[in-house]
């Protein structure tokens, strides 16, 4: 079946860092791919997505890119800031109506 | 425009009990599930509906049912609360084009001793 693996958290940053966030997913057919963030005590919201092969999303400084030859969708910001602190959750859809989540990567920048 | 609203945000339940979450969306969307999140586990689907009148089981759903009368509620009963349904609760909204992104509520925080 469809799954989504992404890294093990939590990531500790101190701010202006790189940050990667490794996610790489199994699926047949031709998935829809997402980033969603979680900030504390509130509900997840889309980030960025990306729908075909070699697509790149972006929203706020974060990118990553559909690769289809290494199944993977990897997050990327080159200066994060405290206020990135928050859960990030890669997730794919397949069929439109089922959304499949990875474990999540809980993300700590220090001032 | 409120989006997703979820009620209560906070709930305790005694071993037993039974009790329903609610879920509204303004936003006119055909697509309404329902996820439980885990420390660990990432969100796992309970139940899904794709319309007024049609549910669907997801990955979890013994335990819970649904049901949706109107486009803009999708509730959620626990039948018989179990210390395994400790968790934080997720109602989520999506239109009906394919791989559309889904609009999260803030969650509801359920304790069951």
């Amino acid at each position: 079946g469809n799954s989504v693996t992404q890294m093990e958290g939590p990531v500790t940053l101190s701010e202006e860092a790189f940050l990667t966030i490794n996610c790489t997913y199994t699926a047949t057919g031709y998935p829809s791919l997402f980033w969603y963030v979680q900030y504390p005590g509130e509900g997840l919201q889309l980030l960025l997505k990306a729908t075909k092969a070699d697509d790149k999303g972006s929203n706020k400084g974060f990118e990553a890119t559909y690769r289809k030859e290494t199944t993977s969708f990897h997050l990327e910001k080159g200066s994060v800031q405290v206020s990135d602190s928050a859960v990030y959750f890669c997730a794919l859809s397949d069929r439109g109506f089922k959304t499949i989540f990875g474990a999540g990567t809980r993300l700590f920048v220090k001032a | 425009n409120a989006g997703v609203t979820q009620t209560p945000k906070f709930q305790v339940l005694k071993t037993g009990q039974s009790m329903t979450l609610q879920c509204a969306q303004d936003m006119n969307h055909e697509y309404m599930s329902w996820y439980r999140q885990d420390p660990g586990m990432g969100l796992r689907l309970i139940h899904y509906s794709v319309g007024a009148g049609i549910t669907d089981q997801g990955e979890v759903p013994n335990g819970y049912n649904v049901s949706r009368s109107t486009t803009e509620d999708f509730p959620l009963r626990l039948l018989s609360a179990a210390p395994s349904q400790t968790s934080v609760y997720f109602c989520a909204s999506m239109t009906s084009g394919i791989q559309e992104t889904q609009y999260f509520g803030p969650g509801t925080r359920l304790l069951v001793l």
